[in-house]
């Protein structure tokens, strides 16, 4: 079992271009949910994505956004990139409702310059 | 006031010696996690506790739901262990499915 796996493992971009970031959650996990991290921060949620829908979001505008695929996998997207995006990225997956435990990537560091 | 509080912000230890880290939570939860970072890496999944104790190597956490705390030991700790330990909870509330985070435990273990 390869765990959660994120891709890619770091990434940089300009402002105002966009991005697209990749996770697969671990077998048998159905549910993924999307946190950013600022460097010297705690981790703040951005989403959850259940049965291929949005199931929660926090407080991000609407430049991040993101999809879950039929075999749960997700992709997290942001546009119009600001330098304040530079953050590391962790995905989270968790099994079927009732059990609470989540696993975490490794993560993606994305920096905007 | 944040929900959830994690003692001390900062610790420095020798090798060797017993560590504990304590976290307290204001809210009803479902779950209680424990985690840990490394600098500049991701975060690995220690422990997820609802009730009593668990242990795994040279780690124990335990959990006491009428005191709305939690406590993380590392025994015989090891300079590898230097981290961030960081106290999550899942609150008990329906349609919330989103982790409530502590500020997290900078731990330092000198050989």
């Amino acid at each position: 079992d390869a765990g959660v796996t994120q891709s890619p493992t770091h990434l940089i971009k300009t402002r105002g271009q966009q991005v697209t970031l990749r996770c697969s959650p671990k077998s048998g996990h159905d549910t993924v949910s999307w946190y950013q991290q600022a460097l010297g921060q705690g981790p703040q949620f951005i989403f959850q994505y259940y049965e291929e829908e949005e199931r929660q979001r926090g407080n991000f505008p609407d430049r991040f956004s993101g999809h879950q695929f039929p075999n749960y996998s997700s992709e997290l997207n942001v546009n119009a990139l600001l330098l304040g995006d530079s953050a590391l990225y962790l995905c989270a997956s968790s099994s079927p409702a009732g059990t609470y435990e989540q696993y975490f990537g490794p993560g993606t560091r994305l920096t905007v310059t | 006031k944040n929900e959830v509080e994690q003692s001390p912000q900062n610790l420095t230890a020798q090798e060797g010696e017993f560590i504990t880290i304590n976290c307290s939570y204001s809210v009803g939860i479902s779950a209680l996690h424990w985690l840990q970072q490394h600098p500049g890496g991701g975060i690995v999944s220690l422990f997820m506790l609802s009730s009593g104790k668990k242990k795994h190597g040279r780690l124990i956490a335990t959990i006491n739901i009428q005191e709305k705390h939690s406590s993380l030991h590392i025994t015989a700790s090891h300079p590898r262990d230097s981290a961030v330990y960081i106290c999550a909870v899942n609150p008990y509330m329906d349609s919330n499915y989103q982790l409530i985070w502590g500020a997290g435990t900078k731990l330092i273990i000198k050989p």
